[in-house]
């Protein structure tokens, strides 16, 4: 069966520091990648996705990036973090094929200080 | 612009109550609307709607999709303070696969 992981959990880091969150898939070959970001009280909104290695497509301009390095890890960067780039960060996957499922991770907690 | 909405944002109901989540969308290219429910972390699936006026039905829940007047509605039968949590519709668009995700509902259910 097909699993998705995210680190860290939760991580507290000051204005102006780097980011780097990972996510990795198992259990699936070529899946489609996507980040997503939930505000308190909101809905998800989609920053990136990839359907292949080195394929990124951005959805909204931020100071935010992401990579895939390799065909089941994805990578959300950011050189210089803002207060406004707190929130929850959730990986998803789904089947190149059966797009339209998306199955998430477990999410990882961002506060900017 | 492609637009999800949900209401309402926030339910509290008691035990054995019935919900009824909405959710309305305006999207150019739709291929399905789909419902997860969050608890602490991750959202878990509920379920994919395409075609309307076909109920999906799983345990207390079930939902029907109107594609003629673009909405949903989730229903939950019997609640459980185990039903708490949030609600997001998406409407997955068909020229990308992209989700477009609502506001989401947060249902508290009281002992």
């Amino acid at each position: 069966s097909q699993t998705i992981h995210q680190w860290p959990a939760t991580l507290v880091q000051p204005v102006g520091s780097p980011l780097s969150l990972e996510c990795t898939v198992e259990g699936t070959s070529n899946p489609n990648l996507y980040w997503y970001r939930q505000a308190a009280g909101r809905g998800l909104q989609l920053l990136f996705y990839s359907v292949g290695i080195g394929q990124i497509s951005s959805e909204v301009p931020q100071n935010l990036s992401a990579s895939r390095p390799q065909d089941r890890q994805f990578i959300l960067s950011s050189k210089k973090l803002l207060l406004s780039d707190s929130g929850f960060y959730l990986c998803a996957w789904s089947d190149r094929e059966v797009y339209y499922e998306q199955y998430f991770g477990p999410g990882t907690r961002l506060t900017v200080t | 612009e492609d637009k999800v909405v949900q209401s309402p944002l926030s339910l509290v109901v008691h035990e054995g109550d019935t919900v009824t989540l909405n959710c309305s969308y305006e999207v150019t290219n739709f291929r399905s609307l789909l419902w997860y429910k969050q608890e602490k972390k991750a959202p878990t699936f509920l379920f994919m709607l395409t075609s309307s006026g076909i109920e999906k039905k799983s345990g207390r829940l079930s939902s029907i999709l109107d594609k003629k007047e673009l909405f949903s509605i989730l229903n939950i039968t019997a609640t459980q303070t185990g039903d708490s949590a949030i609600y997001l519709c998406a409407v997955c668009l068909s020229n990308t696969g992209k989700l477009i995700f609502g506001q989401g509902t947060t249902l508290q259910v009281k002992p």
